[in-house]
């Protein structure tokens, strides 16, 4: 069974601060890995798309970067706002119809 | 464009009783997905269809079953509801199968 894991699960940050978190992965099983960002009370956002290994996507203070041939990539905040704090999930797809998902880190930005 | 939307938002059935829950989108994807969502873990995949007719297992299909009768819609049934159902239901849809999905508002819904 295909794992991904996400760290940590949660993270509480002041406001101002700069985050980073981990998802990490099987480098064999790689097709596309995608970031969502996922608000309570609402359902979870696309925020990245990534395929190729190196890739850097930026939106805003939000950046991701990743490795498929160690398996894994990471998501930077810069600059935590506090309406930054969200669940954000990364999802593997093989290639095939499903994609798997982490249990996502849960961030919390106090002002 | 509602994008994708899901009906009913909130249940509460007593253990045995069937229900479906409904999943539109009108964004012409072809594929859908059904996922439910529990604390502590990922979102788990119950059973998907890759076009209208056709519908494949997931990670925990067991005790759900799905049909895909038109391609805007996907539907989750639930024969004879147990506790362990007790969950939050989201569907998702997309137009290729790498591609980012588009997630409803989700069903919350608790089993007696």
């Amino acid at each position: 069974i295909l794992n991904v894991e996400q760290s940590p699960q949660s993270l509480h940050v002041q406001e101002g601060d700069s985050t980073n978190f981990t998802c990490s992965f099987p480098s064999s099983n790689f097709y596309a890995l995608h970031w969502y960002r996922w608000e309570t009370a609402k359902s979870p956002e696309a925020l990245f798309v990534m395929t190729l290994n190196g890739d850097e996507k930026k939106k805003g203070r939000i950046s991701a970067t990743l490795n498929t041939k160690e398996g894994y990539s990471y998501l930077y905040i810069k600059g935590s706002q506090p309406e930054d704090s969200a669940t954000y999930l990364c999802a593997l797809n093989t290639g095939g119809f499903k994609t798997i998902f982490g249990a996502g880190t849960r961030l919390f930005v106090k002002a | 464009n509602a994008g994708v939307t899901q009906t009913p938002k909130f249940r509460v059935l007593k253990t045995g009783q069937s229900m479906t829950l409904l999943c539109a989108q009108d964004m012409n994807h072809e594929y859908m997905y059904w996922y439910r969502q529990d604390p502590g873990m990922g979102l788990r995949l119950i059973h998907y269809s890759v076009g209208e007719g056709t519908t494949a297992k997931g990670e925990v299909p067991d005790g759900y079953n799905v049909s895909r009768l038109k391609k805007q819609n996907f539907l989750l049934g639930l024969e004879s509801a147990a506790p362990s159902q007790t969950s939050v239901y989201f569907c998702a849809s997309t137009y290729a199968r790498q591609e980012t999905q588009y997630f409803g508002p989700g069903t919350r819904l608790l089993v007696l």
